[in-house]
């Protein structure tokens, strides 16, 4: 079954322990993003990668990192988490002119 | 000018009813276009993609209109299971970046 995978589905920190949000996906697909939804102000990206090796600042990159070191993977790390980021984060990846296909999301809390 | 602009809802209507939603966009050059579902806690969905004659896929009717650079959905026949955030997204084309609006709620009640 065609799917992006992300873990874990729900994660409780304190502000400053480092932690990674894995993503895969299963489609060979070359774009991957990550991005957080609040309400009020809707789905933000965060990062987004067009292939190995190549990533790119969204809307909201501070405080954040990313990696593409396979097509497959793209995992979301919080080197110091703080409360602000506390949010619903969603990573999602496409093919060439189609449209996204979202994982089943991350709730962070960060305390 | 917002990018991708709609109407934040809620729509209450009731069972059996015809609603329909607008998103104005404000890049003319954008190119793809979609509506994506979205239930409470969950993942974006695709519903349809949009488009330029239109289009249809049984009770939802998808237009675009580049002259006033907007989409709109409809859907006939509400449903209970209706009842959901829809986003409005545009793009560039290709691997451009899709600029989300911010949702419409739709609440179908019996």
């Amino acid at each position: 079954e065609a799917q992006v995978t992300q873990n874990p589905r729900y994660l409780i920190t304190v502000t400053g322990k480092k932690l990674t949000v894995t993503c895969s996906q299963n489609m060979n697909h070359e774009y991957m993003s990550w991005y957080r939804q609040d309400p009020g102000l809707g789905l933000r990206q965060i990062y987004y990668s067009m292939n190995v090796e190549v990533t790119d600042k969204g809307d909201v990159p501070e405080g954040y990192k990313v990696s593409r070191k396979e097509k497959r993977n793209f995992p979301l790390i919080l080197e110091s988490p703080s409360p602000n980021q506390t949010s619903l984060y969603f990573c999602a990846s496409r093919g060439h002119n189609s449209p996204l296909h979202f994982g089943n999301g991350t709730r962070l809390t960060v305390t | 000018r917002k990018e991708v602009e709609q109407d934040p809802g809620p729509f209450n209507v009731p069972e059996g009813a015809t609603v329909a939603f607008n998103c104005t966009y404000s890049n003319s050059a954008s190119q793809s276009f979609f509506w994506y579902r979205q239930d409470c806690r969950k993942e974006p969905k695709l519903l349809m993609s949009v488009y330029s004659s239109g289009n249809e896929d049984g009770r939802f009717t998808a237009q675009l209109n580049r002259a006033s650079q907007y989409i709109s959905l409809l859907i006939r026949d509400s449903k209970l299971s209706d009842s959901a955030t829809y986003l409005c997204v545009v793009s560039l084309g290709g691997y451009s970046t899709l600029t989300f609006g911010k949702g419409t709620m739709l609440l179908v009640s019996p």
